[in-house]
């Protein structure tokens, strides 16, 4: 099993452009996290997904979509990215609620 | 809302037990966790605790939950330079228990 894989490790996006950080995960797992990481910061949830085809907000989820169309793949779109969305993002699954959370290694984005 | 809060800093010379404290406001919350993150790498669960428990040994670690003042504090005995990572405290909460995360405590373990 590969775990949680997410990629690209590394972006640098312009303002106003967009992308896509995939993450897709081999555990079969129901519960699927989205989080960023400021420095100095613990983790803050973005979205996440109790399901296929079922998505909701986090703490912090303005600027940001998923879509949960399998099991596998939690997609997170920046769709006008901006200096604010520098950050470190991690993706995370679970095979249900109150369990471990199994993290990816991140996405270091930058945004210039 | 819910909030976990950690010391940010932490050094400790090599042998020496760390204790890594942390406080958590969501008292439904079901199991407390303990991660760590190596530079460059995601986060690791090192130790959990269940809400009914006071305390958890594992090997080095020791996890000690006081419910009634919401304190849960991470020791690691025997410190080695290895140890030295950001340590965050976790609690489970919201419609999903997603986790809800401290700012981290950076140990340092100097020689």
């Amino acid at each position: 099993n590969a775990g949680v894989t997410q990629t690209p490790k590394f972006r640098i996006l312009k303002i106003g452009q967009s992308m896509t950080l995939q993450c897709t995960q081999d555990m079969n797992h129901n519960y699927m996290y989205w989080y960023r990481q400021d420095p100095g910061m613990g983790l803050k949830l973005i979205y996440y997904s109790v399901g296929a085809g079922i998505t909701d907000k986090g703490e912090v989820p303005n600027g940001y979509n998923v879509s949960r169309s399998t099991t596998e793949d939690f997609p997170l779109r920046l769709e006008l990215a901006a200096p604010s969305q520098t950050s470190v993002y991690f993706c995370a699954g679970a095979p249900t609620e109150n369990t471990e959370a199994f993290f990816g290694q991140g996405t270091r984005l930058t945004v210039v | 809302g819910e909030d976990v809060e950690q010391s940010l800093f932490l050094s400790v010379r090599e042998g020496d037990s760390s204790v890594i404290n942390c406080t958590y406001t969501d008292s439904s919350s079901t199991y407390l966790y303990w991660y760590k993150q190596e530079p460059g790498a995601g986060l690791q669960l090192l130790t959990y605790i269940f809400s009914n428990m006071d305390m958890k040994q594992d090997q080095r670690l020791t996890v000690l939950l006081n419910k009634k003042d919401k304190h849960l504090s991470l020791r690691i005995a025997d410190t080695q330079t290895g140890d030295s990572a950001i340590y965050f405290c976790a609690e489970t909460s919201g419609s999903a228990r997603q986790l809800t995360f401290g700012s981290g405590t950076q140990l340092t373990v100097l020689p």
